[in-house]
């Protein structure tokens, strides 16, 4: 059984670009959850998907947006991008809110110049 | 607001050893632990994951407790070995919050040969 795939896994970007990462779950998996690390801040949860619903956002500006397909493959967008938006990206997947495991993804490392 | 603080941030410890990972939680309405290790520069591994409801949970060489009414939990590593250097994360989700885990700051571990 596949895991949680995300792509591409390394970035580069401009200051004022924008981003689209994408994240496959687990099959039969219809919740995924997105992440950003920092060496700073650690893991902060940016929002989570259910459904093609976001049901949960973080505290990120708006900025920072997402989607989910009906066949529950997920993408994050970042616009006009920041030096401080440099950072590991995770997606995370689970069969249903709430009650079940979280499987993460290796990732995606962006870097912003 | 909930907050998780991992003690000690970083361990160094000979081969062999038997060690305790410390996580506490500020707010004791949650649904459920998840203990994860990460690799650097990678995503995150699943190790343990405690329901509320539980005490302890156990996998291999580890095992991990849950007092929820004092918020904490340990991860216990037995018998530990070089290749489970890595840092070690735990996380928390809430009741009513769907998928959002709470993140700990991680204790990174580095067992020497």
């Amino acid at each position: 059984k596949a895991g949680v795939t995300q792509t591409p896994r390394y970035l580069i970007k401009t200051r004022g670009q924008q981003v689209t990462l994408s994240c496959s779950p687990i099959s039969g998996h219809r919740s995924v959850s997105w992440y950003q690390q920092t060496p700073g801040q650690g893991l902060q949860f940016l929002f989570e998907y259910f459904s093609e619903t976001q049901r949960n956002k973080g505290n990120f500006p708006g900025r920072f947006s997402g989607r989910q397909f009906s066949n529950s493959r997920s993408e994050m967008n970042v616009s006009t991008l920041e030096l401080g938006d440099s950072a590991l990206y995770l997606c995370a997947s689970s069969l249903a809110p709430g009650s079940t495991e979280a499987f993460f993804g290796q990732g995606t490392r962006l870097t912003v110049v | 607001k909930q907050e998780v603080t991992q003690i000690p941030a970083a361990l160094s410890v000979p081969e062999g050893e038997n060690l305790v990972l410390n996580c506490s939680f500020t707010d004791s309405a949650i649904y459920n632990l998840q203990w994860f290790r990460q690799d650097p520069g990678k995503g995150l591994t699943s190790l343990l994951l405690i329901q509320s409801s539980q005490r302890e949970q156990t996998s291999g060489r580890l095992n991990a407790s849950l007092d929820k009414s004092s918020g904490r939990s340990t991860l216990y590593i037995a018998a530990s070995q070089p290749g489970d250097s890595a840092t070690y994360l735990c996380a928390v989700r809430q009741n009513n919050a769907g998928n959002m885990l709470t993140f700990g700051g991680g204790t990174r571990l580095m067992v020497k040969p």
